[in-house]
């Protein structure tokens, strides 16, 4: 059974912090891995998406990179904003579904 | 161009009653998965429809069935609804494999 797990469960920075948000997973025969960001109350909003013969993917500020063999992935957040307080959610493909992390709250402090 | 749109928004429903969720797929997607979200934890999968056939399931009972149309529109119906159903329920729909997932915004769903 597929498990991810996301450490710390909450993160305080201050702004302008360059930051990385680790996610590790137990089965790394995985299809895709997708990082989600989730606004209090509100539903998933896609970061990116790395398919598994991919190595990482950046846009604008947030790069990501997938080790299957380690069964890990890290989400780097350059120069964090306030506005980019949010939970942040990893998940991994298999088979149909998603198997997701509890996610990270992150909360940067102006 | 829409995204993923869910109804109703928010819900109350009795111990017992019945619930339908709606959703309907972005544009070109043919692909619809549901998900619950409790509070605090990760969104765990209920089950994936297409072609209008359940082709996944998740760990939830038979209480929780559902139902996509031609047009790739989705329903989630939850019957004799417990107290610990309250959550959040999410739809998620995609194009084809080797793209991710778009979420809507989700059905918030209490149970008194």
């Amino acid at each position: 059974k597929q498990e991810v797990t996301q450490i710390p469960a909450a993160l305080s920075v201050p702004e302008g912090e360059n930051l990385v948000l680790n996610c590790s997973f137990t089965d790394s025969a995985i299809y895709n891995l997708q990082w989600f960001r989730q606004d209090p109350g509100k539903g998933l909003t896609s970061l990116l998406l790395i398919q598994s013969s991919q190595r990482e993917q950046t846009s604008g500020r947030l790069n990501a990179s997938l080790d299957k063999s380690s069964g890990r992935s890290t989400l780097y957040i350059a120069a964090s904003q306030p506005g980019d307080s949010a939970t942040y959610l990893c998940a991994v493909e298999a088979n149909s579904k998603l198997t997701f992390g509890k996610g990270i709250t992150l909360s940067v402090r102006p | 161009d829409a995204g993923v749109t869910q109804s109703p928004t928010h819900l109350i429903k009795t111990r017992g009653q019945q619930v339908t969720l709606r959703c309907s797929p972005k544009s070109g997607h043919d692909t619809v998965s549901w998900y619950q979200q409790a509070l605090g934890q990760g969104p765990q999968f209920i089950f994936q429809y297409y072609e209008e056939e359940e082709r996944q399931r998740g760990n939830f009972p038979d209480r929780f069935s559902g139902h996509q149309f031609p047009n790739y529109s989705s329903e989630l119906n939850v019957n004799a609804l417990l107290l610990g159903d309250s959550a959040l329920y999410l739809c998620a729909s995609r194009e084809v494999t080797n793209y991710g997932y778009t979420f809507g915004s989700g059905t918030r769903l209490t149970v008194v």
